[in-house]
């Protein structure tokens, strides 16, 4: 069974790093890609970007310059960093294993606070 | 980019009616490369319909998906007390990958 346990500080102050992590239990490793959603509270979902196992990444436009996904094979895991947060930036992030497009498994969420 | 287009923003049914959710493309979809997702409050979503008509695994057969082009359909032949929730399509022809607002289907 595919798991997938996230981590990662759920309140930061405008023009701080968000930082969170991602573990993989289960499954392949290699034959997917690792994705990052996020829903900003009462809204709809954004796709972040995703990451295969040689570290090939595909991110979105609008966040590009901001975000950088990262892969430690060695640990399963995955990470995102997106720098530079503003309250827009609020939202539940979600990890999640891109089955060549659409999302099979997901994290359970981190709630991420920005405030001053 | 694709921007996707769901409507109703609220569909108000009763158990046992059928639902028909719309989802339309701001520009052909590749390869038909659309899915449906559901999402219960305070959980994530989980994938319905990938491929715009195959169903996930463990998905009952009361969830249809149609389309093709730019317009696509998730259809629920008859609401069971668990289907009320928020539905989001999701494009993913062309990068970046897309989701449309949802629709939130209610009791009525």
């Amino acid at each position: 069974q595919v798991q997938l346990q996230q981590w990662g500080a759920g309140l930061l102050k405008p023009s701080e790093t968000l930082s969170l992590t991602c573990a993989i239990y289960g499954g392949s490793f290699s034959d997917y890609y690792w994705t990052w959603i996020r829903q900003p509270p009462g809204k709809g979902l954004e796709w972040i970007g995703e990451i295969n196992h040689s570290g090939s990444t595909n991110y979105s436009p609008s966040l590009k310059s901001r975000v950088t996904i990262s892969i430690d094979t060695s640990k399963n895991q995955f990470s995102l960093i997106l720098s530079s947060v503003t309250a827009a930036d609020a939202a539940v992030y979600y990890c999640a294993r891109g089955d060549w497009g659409p999302i099979g498994y997901w994290g359970q969420g981190t709630l991420v606070t920005v405030s001053s | 980019e694709i921007v996707l287009t769901q409507s109703p923003g609220t569909l108000s049914l009763s158990p046992g009616e059928r639902a028909t959710l719309s989802c339309r493309a701001s520009q052909s979809i590749s390869s038909n490369f659309l899915a449906w997702y559901q999402q219960k409050p305070g959980q994530a979503p989980r994938l319905l319909i990938y491929g715009t008509s195959s169903r996930a695994t463990g998905i009952p057969d009361r969830f249809s998906g149609s389309g093709s082009g730019t317009d696509f359909t998730l259809t629920i032949s008859r609401l069971e007390p668990e289907d009320f929730a928020v539905y989001y399509c999701q494009q993913y022809g062309s990068s970046p990958w897309t989701f449309g607002q949802g629709t939130k289907v209610e009791i009525k």
